[in-house]
């Protein structure tokens, strides 16, 4: 299994400021993502966070907007920049533990901007 | 490309009856397959997953599902719904190819009348 910490919790952001939201992993794990749900949506994957490199973006999403880092096996961040109403929503850190198939979630990060 | 329908997007039954759940997956090799459930203002918890072999999995809270290969579906029952059912449902489609991503559906919101 794996337990994932994931701050902050929530946060409330001006319109046109950045929000970096951290991921910390107790266990070495494989593969790390970032997700978005969108309030009443499911669950929009971002990007894969890769060590010492880009994160690969899915359709929609670019490092601009959402640059990631991976310094190692066990810790990623995901800023929100340049925010906006539109981008309130659940950010949430997942991973796949080595060895395992099961996909583990951090608690999210309630973001809301004004 | 790695995609999950879920065509129903809400459910209503009463309580005690039967509950079927319907889930499509696209996945170009042998898929992971999850269900999960979120309550309103919680996290995600997995409800079951299928990896391999018996494709009839059963999971928590009296819930099962099947997988069926040939019809790409894996469509989550309950014999019986009791009120606290009452929840959004994902489906979920990962695998140790295109990324080891996890895609999820769009979600099953289910009501439960009394």
């Amino acid at each position: 299994s794996a337990v994932i910490s994931q701050k902050p919790s929530r946060d409330i952001c001006q319109r046109g400021t950045s929000l970096t939201i951290q991921c910390q992993v107790d266990s070495q794990v494989t593969m790390m993502f970032w997700y978005r749900q969108q309030p009443g949506q499911s669950l929009t994957l971002i990007a894969t966070a890769n060590q010492g490199s880009e994160a690969t973006y899915e359709s929609g999403f670019v490092i601009d907007k959402f640059p990631i880092s991976r310094p190692n096996l066990t810790f990623s961040t995901l800023t929100v920049s340049n925010m906006s109403p539109e981008d309130s929503s659940i950010y949430l850190c997942s991973v796949r533990v080595i060895a395992s198939e099961k996909l583990f979630f951090g608690s999210g990060t309630q973001l809301s901007v004004l | 490309a790695q995609s999950v329908t879920q065509p129903d997007i809400h459910i209503t039954v009463s309580e005690g009856a039967s509950l079927e759940l319907r889930c499509n997956y696209s996945y170009g090799a042998t898929p992971y397959l999850f269900w999960y459930v979120q309550s309103p203002g919680q996290g995600l918890q997995l409800l079951l997953k299928y990896f391999s072999g018996d494709t009839l999995v059963q999971g928590i809270k009296g819930f099962e599902a099947e997988f069926k290969r040939s019809q790409s579906s894996f469509n989550l029952r309950k014999p019986s719904v009791h009120w606290s059912d009452a929840a959004e449902y994902f489906c979920a489609v990962g695998g140790n190819t295109g990324g080891f991503k996890t895609i999820f559906g769009a979600g099953t919101r289910l009501f439960v009348k009394a």
